[in-house]
């Protein structure tokens, strides 16, 4: 079973639409979560960490279930310049004390006109 | 800040020959990460740095890739002899370690590809 793991997509939503991503995690111990933001041909960015209570951000909302070992992103009110690749990191422990960064393969949005 | 700066940005190379990619950190970072991006794969964690040691490089695919970082501002990632399977964007990330939430950031990457 692969660290973390997103349905790739893509989802064609249409502008003003609500949309949701779900990405699973393997390592229960796995201690922080973010969502990142990839445009093609683009290195990623932030978009926002995930906490224990959930998140949000403008249109933006981060939920981290820990018993099903998920994270979701919710977009509301979706616009163009939100067609991107969205991709969800995980930090699994490591036995050296520091964070290494696991990322799924990422879902792809398409926002229509 | 300049951020994370890489280069070359575009290599094309044939088989057999030895890549060097580089990376420079945001000033002040300690962590140093490199990954490679392929549409099959994603983006794959191949080694990565604290405070100059390498820390974990189980993702190095094979003996042909090596990653030093002999200070706190500059790493290497080389790959001799190179293979067309290594064809992928390569890209360079630096934080500040120490803290579960910091925010990684990256570079603009290097694509390469081997003939």
């Amino acid at each position: 079973r692969k660290e973390v793991e997103q349905d790739p997509g893509p989802f064609n939503v249409p502008e003003g639409a609500t949309v949701a991503f779900n990405c699973t995690y393997s390592n229960s111990a796995s201690q922080s979560f973010f969502w990142y933001r990839q445009d093609c041909r683009k290195e990623p960015k932030l978009l926002m960490s995930v906490y224990s209570s959930g998140n949000e951000d403008g249109r933006f909302t981060a939920q981290l279930n820990r018993a099903s070992q998920y994270i979701s992103l919710l977009i509301r009110d979706s616009k163009l310049s939100d067609s991107a690749t969205y991709l969800c990191v995980v930090n699994p422990p490591t036995t050296s004390g520091t964070y290494k960064y696991i990322f799924g393969t990422g879902t792809r949005l398409k926002v229509l006109a | 800040d300049a951020g994370v700066i890489q280069s070359p940005r575009h290599e094309v190379t044939e088989m057999g020959q030895e890549v060097t990619l580089r990376c420079k950190p945001i000033s002040g970072h300690n962590s140093l990460f490199w990954y490679r991006q392929t549409m099959m794969r994603g983006l794959e964690l191949l080694i990565y740095f604290n405070n100059n040691v390498p820390i974990d490089d189980s993702g190095m695919p094979e003996d042909r890739f090596s990653a030093k970082m002999p200070n706190a501002s500059f790493s290497t990632l080389k790959i001799q002899p190179s293979e067309p399977r290594d064809s992928a964007v390569y890209f360079c990330a630096s934080n500040r370690q120490g803290v579960a939430y910091n925010e990684q950031f990256f570079g603009p990457g290097t694509r390469l590809t081997v003939l």
